[in-house]
């Protein structure tokens, strides 16, 4: 079946620095993969996603390029702010070229991310 | 009001209470999820509605129970939970079918706490 892998957290970074949470699927087909962010207190909000390989997804100054080869999805951010601190979660959906369970999404356990000023 | 609404956002039950909790969605999806989210533990779902039938049933056990009775209308009746159910409840929706992947849209959550 589906699964998602991604990195353990925490992560702490200093206002400003780079940010890299990696994801890795393992998947049937064609997934689309999603990063989705969750700030203290609330639900899931999508953050970023891909439809095919080599597409990247941005949004906010993040970003994630879908690497089939290398069946990951790792989440970027040149300068992080103290806004950004959340747990982000990688997931995928679909990719059953014969319809099936494509109404799916699988997470990844999440990334704390805290970031100090 | 747009987006995913759940109610009540908190909610303290004893173990031989009955309570429900709701989700609506303004998205003019046709699909509705429940999942659960604990502490140190992946996103679990629980239950699938689409077109107001189940299509998913993970075996969550019985003291949980679904009920949709429109695409916009999505419950989760509590009865005689535990204390290891606390957790936080995700209502989502999506638009199905879908050839190749949903993307779903989340409320904010019930953060339930069972004494």
């Amino acid at each position: 079946g589906n699964s998602v892998t991604q990195m353990e957290g925490p992560v702490t970074l200093s206002e400003e620095a780079f940010l890299t949470i990696n994801c890795t699927y393992t998947a049937t087909g064609y997934p689309s993969l999603f990063w989705y962010v969750q700030y203290p207190g609330e639900g899931l909000q999508l953050l970023l996603k891909a439809t095919k390989a080599d597409d990247k997804g941005s949004n906010k100054g993040f970003e994630a390029t879908y690497r089939k080869e290398t069946t990951s999805f790792h989440l970027e951010k040149g300068s992080v702010q103290v806004s950004d601190s959340a747990v982000y979660f990688c997931a995928l959906s679909g990719g059953n070229l014969s319809g099936g369970s494509n109404y799916k999404l699988t997470f990844g356990k999440g990334t704390l991310l805290t970031v100090n000023p | 009001e747009t987006g995913v609404t759940q109610t009540p956002r908190h909610l303290v039950m004893g173990m031989t209470n009955k309570k429900s909790l709701k989700c609506e969605q303004h998205l003019g999806h046709n699909a509705m999820y429940w999942y659960k989210q604990s502490a140190k533990k992946p996103l679990e779902l629980m239950f699938v509605y689409s077109l107001e039938e189940r299509v998913e049933n993970n075996s969550v056990p019985s003291r949980f129970s679904p009920e949709c009775p429109n695409s916009s209308h999505l419950f989760l009746h509590l009865h005689t939970l535990q204390p290891e159910d606390s957790a936080l409840y995700l209502c989502a929706s999506s638009q199905l079918p879908t050839d190749y992947y949903t993307e779903a849209f989340f409320g904010q959550g019930t953060r339930l706490t069972v004494v």
